[in-house]
């Protein structure tokens, strides 16, 4: 059973078009995350979604629009892609514990390639 | 905001031998440091993590201890075998008030190289 799953696996576009990846996890988990992982492996938070509202935004360019039709779903849409755009998008679910966080179960990744 | 350093950023040991990975954070009200791992190719995958009410957890061959005072913790892998090459990450979090609000920040990682 695949836990997070995400879909395209790659994607390779032009300059100045508009894409979407979606993602889905099986897991019940009630929070929901995109992370970008650039050419040198950094990984940084783009998005949080806890129960389908958005409770984080780490000052990502408005072109980037995520969206959560229900807990197991979350969705992003790239507008007016552009080079710097190139990366791997992992999406990513947890539970809240009443302890703290609970540990990320990532997808597997989406390579976009904007040429 | 929360700023995790880690170092080293690669390093490369002889199978057998143990690796040490550190990292540092700033804020002092952080209270879970989770460590992931990610081979070539694949998703981040968590192998430890630890809570600021602990100082070391240990988990077979793997242990990562806290200095909260210090801000700093560590990943220790001993034992290490070729399969353990990957890169290596430990980020930190806080919850905030209200629960649902935490994120986790990484360091920038550790390319642990393996030679058989």
């Amino acid at each position: 059973d695949t836990a997070v799953s995400q879909t395209p696996k790659y994607l390779v576009t032009q300059m100045g078009n508009d894409k979407s990846i979606k993602c889905e996890q099986n897991l019940g988990h009630d929070t929901m995350y995109w992370y970008k992982q650039d050419s040198k492996k950094f990984l940084k938070i783009m998005f949080s979604y806890n129960n389908k509202e958005l409770i984080i935004n780490e000052t990502v360019p408005n072109r980037f629009s995520p969206k959560s039709p229900d807990k197991a779903h979350l969705n992003l849409h790239i507008n007016s892609l552009e080079l710097g755009d190139s990366a791997v998008y992992f999406c990513a679910s947890s539970l809240l514990l009443a302890g703290g966080p609970g540990e990320q179960f990532f997808g597997p990744g989406t390579r976009l390639t904007v040429l | 905001g929360e700023n995790v350093e880690q170092h080293p950023s690669t390093l490369s040991v002889q199978e057998g031998d143990s690796a040490v990975i550190k990292c540092t954070y700033s804020d002092s009200a952080s209270n879970y440091f989770p460590w992931y791992k990610q081979e070539l190719g694949k998703r981040p995958q968590l192998i430890i993590d630890i809570r600021s009410n602990v100082g070391e957890k240990k988990d077979q061959r793997i242990a990562v201890t806290l200095n909260k005072t210090a801000k700093h913790f560590s990943l220790h892998i001993t034992e290490t075998q070729p399969e353990d090459s990957a890169v290596y990450f430990c980020a930190a979090s806080k919850v905030k008030s209200g629960g649902s609000n935490y994120k986790l920040t990484f360091g920038k990682g550790t390319l642990l190289t393996v030679n058989p």
